[in-house]
């Protein structure tokens, strides 16, 4: 069975700091990896995808994933942080790319941004 | 619609009440998820329906919880004689048919027995 590991429930950075979420993900065949982020009381945006291809995907936001199979690793980067990018956010896996596809997701890290 | 629509957004139930939750997925979207997610954790997945048919409801805690989606578009979830451990956010989903598809997010129901 597939699953995703996020260590860090929580993580302040000042604005205008770079940052970096780390995902590490266990999953038999070929993961799909995603990145979602929720604001209060809203559902889910993704934020980016890694189906295949280029390890380094770019996404909304300005964020950017890169995934590494070696270390079973897809970890989310923004070089400037902005306040409105105070968040929670999901890293999560399927196990497909079709339509049933359905996704497990981590246990989410908090994102705090100090002005 | 623009989105995935639920109602409604707060729910309060007694504990051993009934509830309906309902998902209005993007028209013409045949994928439809339902996740749970409790306080502080991610979403979980309970059920999946292609079009009207649930193909997958191996997330279900338990078999007081329901879900249908008859004619392939509105979706409910039931939950009988809830419980405690019920409280949590219950998000919809959904996809468009082919490959490499987003899955697109409700706002969610807040779900919290008392």
């Amino acid at each position: 069975a597939q699953s995703v590991t996020q260590p860090d429930i929580h993580i302040t950075v000042s604005e205008g700091a770079s940052l970096e979420l780390r995902c590490n993900y266990s999953y038999g065949a070929t993961p799909y990896l995603f990145w979602y982020v929720q604001s209060p009381g809203q559902g889910l945006q993704l934020l980016l995808k890694y189906f295949s291809g280029d390890t380094l995907v770019q996404g909304i936001k300005g964020f950017e994933a890169e995934f590494k199979r070696s270390q079973s690793s897809f970890n989310l980067r923004k070089p400037s942080v902005h306040w409105s990018d105070a968040a929670e956010y999901f890293c999560a896996v399927g196990a497909g790319t079709g339509t049933a596809s359905k996704l497990t997701f981590g246990t989410g890290t908090r994102l705090q941004v100090t002005l | 619609g623009a989105g995935v629509s639920q109602s409604p957004r707060y729910k309060v139930a007694k504990r051993g009440q009934d509830v309906a939750l309902r998902c209005d997925p993007i028209s013409g979207h045949v994928s439809l998820f339902w996740y749970q997610q409790a306080l502080g954790q991610g979403p979980e997945f309970l059920t999946y329906f292609q079009n009207e048919a649930q193909l997958d409801k191996s997330g279900l805690p338990s078999d007081r919880f329901f879900a249908e989606r008859p004619e392939g578009s509105v979706s409910t979830l039931k939950i009988q004689r809830t419980q405690q451990e019920d409280s949590a956010v219950y998000l919809c989903a959904s996809r468009e048919r082919g490959l490499n598809t987003e899955a697109f997010f409700g706002q969610g129901t807040r779900l919290t027995v008392v």
